[in-house]
């Protein structure tokens, strides 16, 4: 069964501070998608990545996959209170597989 | 244009009954998902459509849980015999074609509580 965890799971700091999330598995992934959900909406896709080492960046917003696609990084430079939310990270193991979604990093930043 | 609606936002029902949730796709999308979303957890796959048919449903818990689509459009998710257990938020997504490469547009969802 693949898993993906999520650390850490809650994070509070100040607007303005960088912050990183992290999104492991045991199993590869032939490619892996971002998600943030607000309160009582579905998630949004962010991005997606699907080259090991790929790296993409979406403003404030840098994403990582692993080299051995395993693992993936969200950074957040300069984080701002519209950032609050929930990112989810979610995979799939080939590009006809159903997507595993991660458990979630609830993030909250202070003004 | 609309994006994927899902009705109704927010049912409460009693142990045992039965109930449908709806999901409006977005138009042209031929792919369509449920997933089911406990608090505090990530969403969990349930079953994938491409068309009319159920293409995985091997996310569906068991036997109680089923959905059909038979227009290849809106979707229905129905649960018998409710259990407090099922009590959580379904989303529904859609995409314009199969594959984990296409972006999955999410409904707001529909919160269940089984009392």
């Amino acid at each position: 069964t693949q898993l993906l965890e999520q650390s850490p799971q809650f994070l509070s700091i100040q607007e303005g501070e960088n912050l990183t999330v992290y999104c492991n598995s045991s199993s590869v992934f032939s490619s892996l998608q971002w998600y943030r959900q607000e309160p009582g909406e579905g998630p949004v896709l962010l991005v997606t990545v699907v080259t090991g080492g790929e790296v993409k960046k979406l403003k404030r917003l840098t994403f990582q996959f692993g080299d051995a696609r395993k693992d993936s990084s969200l950074h957040i430079t300069a984080a701002q209170t519209g950032d609050t939310g929930l990112y989810l990270c979610a995979g799939a193991a080939s590009s006809a597989s159903k997507i595993i979604f991660g458990s979630g990093t609830r993030l909250s930043i202070r003004p | 244009g609309a994006g994927v609606s899902q009705t109704p936002s927010n049912k409460v029902t009693e142990k045992g009954k039965y109930v449908e949730l709806r999901c409006d796709p977005i138009s042209g999308h031929t792919a369509l998902y449920w997933y089911r979303q406990s608090l505090g957890q990530g969403p969990e796959f349930l079953i994938y459509f491409q068309g009319t048919g159920a293409a995985d449903d091997s996310g569906l818990p068991n036997d109680r849980f089923f959905a059909v689509r038979p227009e290849g459009s809106v979707s229905t998710l129905k649960i018998q015999r409710t259990e407090r257990g099922d009590s959580a938020v379904y989303l529904c997504a859609s995409s314009l074609s199969r594959g984990s490469y296409n972006e999955q547009f999410f409904g707001p969802g529909t919160r269940l509580t089984v009392l």
